[in-house]
Order: structure tokens, then sequence, then C-alpha cells
């Protein structure tokens, strides 16, 4: 399994330009999360998905962002317009449900996004 | 609610010292407790974990014991080494209420030669 593998790497935008983060989930994994990580702010939970659906985007920050999962392989963050504050590692994650518990909870290897 | 709490940092210690970076949670249901490692320009990687009390993960010499009684999942090293440099984050998992890990804020350790 190649494991959750987000793209691109690394991305340097200016403000004002619309950013895509991508991210494919590990293959079965049902459930996808984005989480943002700043040295100011640490880990942030930003919105999360069952089955495509999105089920929590309370820590979405503004209106500026936006998530969508079109396929079970497949799901988008993307900002518009991108500001300074936004530069941050993105993380894409992914997690399956065994009984009651989240299990194989998976995180790429992020998306390091510097807006100038 | 569910949440972590986790020892602040950051920690240096010289190689070979012992580790201990503390860990305690709330859980509203019956808890799984992970620890996870993140090196420097990387995601976050499972370490170890343990799903029911008295339960002692164990990985690359690192270990943590599920106390129930201290509902803590404290992370031990006995010798540690300059590639241990890295931040490590503790997680928990509820079952049947939330869908989500909870992470702690994340401790980082570096260690010197």
């Amino acid at each position: 399994d190649a494991g959750v593998i987000q793209s691109p790497r690394h991305e340097v935008t200016e403000m004002g330009q619309e950013v895509t983060l991508r991210c494919k989930p590990i293959s079965g994994h049902d459930y996808l999360f984005w989480y943002r990580q700043t040295m100011m702010r640490g880990l942030e939970l930003l919105i999360y998905f069952n089955n495509n659906v999105p089920i929590d985007d309370s820590g979405m920050p503004e209106d500026r962002f936006s998530a969508k999962m079109p396929n079970a392989s497949f799901s988008t963050l993307k900002i518009q317009p991108s500001e300074p504050r936004d530069s941050a590692v993105y993380f894409c994650a992914s997690s399956t449900r065994a009984g009651p518990f989240l299990v194989g909870y998976t995180f790429g290897s992020g998306t390091r996004l510097t807006v100038v | 609610g569910n949440s972590v709490t986790q020892m602040e940092g950051p920690v240096t210690l010289s190689e070979e010292a012992f580790l201990t970076i503390n860990c305690t949670y709330t859980a509203t249901g019956y808890p799984s407790l992970f620890w996870y490692v993140q090196y420097p320009g990387e995601g976050l990687q499972l370490l170890l974990k343990a799903t029911k009390a008295d339960d002692k993960g164990s990985n690359k010499g690192f270990e943590a014991t599920y106390r129930k009684e201290t509902t803590s999942f404290h992370l031990e090293k006995g010798s540690v080494q300059v590639s241990d440099s890295a931040v490590y984050f503790c997680a928990l998992s509820v079952s049947n209420t939330g869908n989500q890990f909870y992470f702690g804020t994340g401790t980082s350790l570096t260690v010197i030669p």
C-alpha cells in the first residue's frame, strides 16, 4: 500500500491566488481528514469526510477555505483567495472503523504552503 | 468531553538518557491510546498503541502503558539516540463517540550527542 498521497509537497504562491491541495487516501479507508499545522496553533482539524460526505467542517477557518471529496480515492482542499496567514503545512489523513473504534489512522507527508 | 493533555516541551536530552513524556486524557467513552512521531519535514507516523487498560504498547525501544486509574499513557524510552529527535504526539480514539482522533499539542524532543 502506498499510504496516503498528497500533492504537491511544496507550494509557493502569491497572495490572492487560488491554491488547491490534493489527497489520495488509503484504499478502503472511508474517513478522510484535513489538518493544518503551524508553530503557533499546532495541529488543527479543518474538516473530515465519511464515505465522501463532509461531516464536520467546524474547523475550517473561513469561507476562503473549501474542501471536496468527489469520490473515495480523491479529495481537494482549496483556498481562494490565499493570504500570507494561510502559510502552514497541510496534512491529509485517512482511517476506517473496526467495531466502535477508528483504526489505521494514517497521515500523508503533507503540503508545505507558503503564501507571499 | 474528549481531550489529551501532553507535557510541554521542548525537551533536550543527552544521548543514552532516559525519556519520559507525560500524557493524560479525558474520554466520554471507552478509549484507545496512541503515540505518533513526526520527524522533521515528514507527516505523523504511528509509533505505538494500546487498546485496553493495562496494555503496554511498544516499538523501537519506546513503551507506554495505558493506565485507566490515572487516565495516563506516558511515553518512555530507556536510552534515547540522536535519531529519536522528533515531535511526539499523544492521541486518543474514543469508542462510539466522535469520528476523529484527539491529539495533544506535541512535545519536541532534541537528543544531543
